[in-house]
């Protein structure tokens, strides 16, 4: 696995746009970066993935810079209840395995 | 609905009392897993299962045991549980092709 570092807390207005940060220098050509967000003691949930395009879900988007050091994702207009801890993950290509570190705990405050 | 469900949510139990947790999806997925979660460690694998009757040893296997006998169940077996495996348990299962996992909701353990 590619190591990533996430600000360990972010805040974000009700109705703006959250931009997540990780970095994951290390991370290899065919690696995929993985978001997943834990709200509260819930199952972990699954946004989105990419290897080196923008991707856009119904959940969110991922830019991935062009040389795949670092990636943002975006929730275009956060809401409450979007508050919860994100994770950033680089499983080893081909890897089945993810490895949690302690993400970003994004607060949207009203 | 694809979801992955697990029973019981919450659970109770006394020290060497064998316990299951059971886990099924209705994804198709071959890939399993199991997690637990604890304050300050964060998540972290137990056991996986790549396909029925292929099971293997994730990051903190001891004390657990598994069987994967038809594809969409994975039960967690505690055979002698113990105070130090209260926690909070999660199955997941994950897509082949784009190997996103799904998680359950979650079972929370309190071994006495």
């Amino acid at each position: 696995d590619a190591k990533t570092t996430q600000p360990p807390s972010m805040d974000c207005a009700e109705g703006r746009a959250a931009n997540l940060p990780c970095n994951h220098s290390t991370i290899s050509g065919n690696e995929y970066v993985y978001w997943y967000r834990q709200i509260h003691s819930q199952g972990p949930q699954y946004i989105i993935h990419g290897l080196k395009n923008n991707e856009t879900n119904e959940m969110a988007s991922l830019i991935i810079t062009e040389d795949r050091k670092s990636s943002t994702l975006i929730l275009p207009h956060a809401t409450l209840r979007d508050t919860a801890v994100y994770y950033c993950i680089a499983p080893g290509a081909g890897s089945y395995q993810l490895t949690f570190g302690k993400g970003t705990k994004l607060s949207v405050i009203p | 609905e694809a979801q992955v469900t697990q029973n019981p949510r919450y659970l109770i139990t006394v020290t060497g009392k064998k316990l299951t947790v059971t886990c099924s999806q209705n994804m198709n997925h071959e890939y399993m897993s199991w997690y637990r979660q604890d304050p300050g460690l964060g998540l972290r694998q137990i056991y996986y299962s790549m396909n029925v009757e292929v099971t293997d040893k994730g990051d903190v296997p001891e004390g657990y045991k598994v069987s994967r006998k038809e594809k969409r169940n994975f039960p967690l077996i505690l055979e002698s549980p113990s105070p130090n495996q209260t926690s909070l348990y999660f199955c997941a299962s994950t897509d082949y092709q784009t190997r996103a996992q799904y998680f359950g909701p979650g079972t929370r353990l309190l071994v006495l």
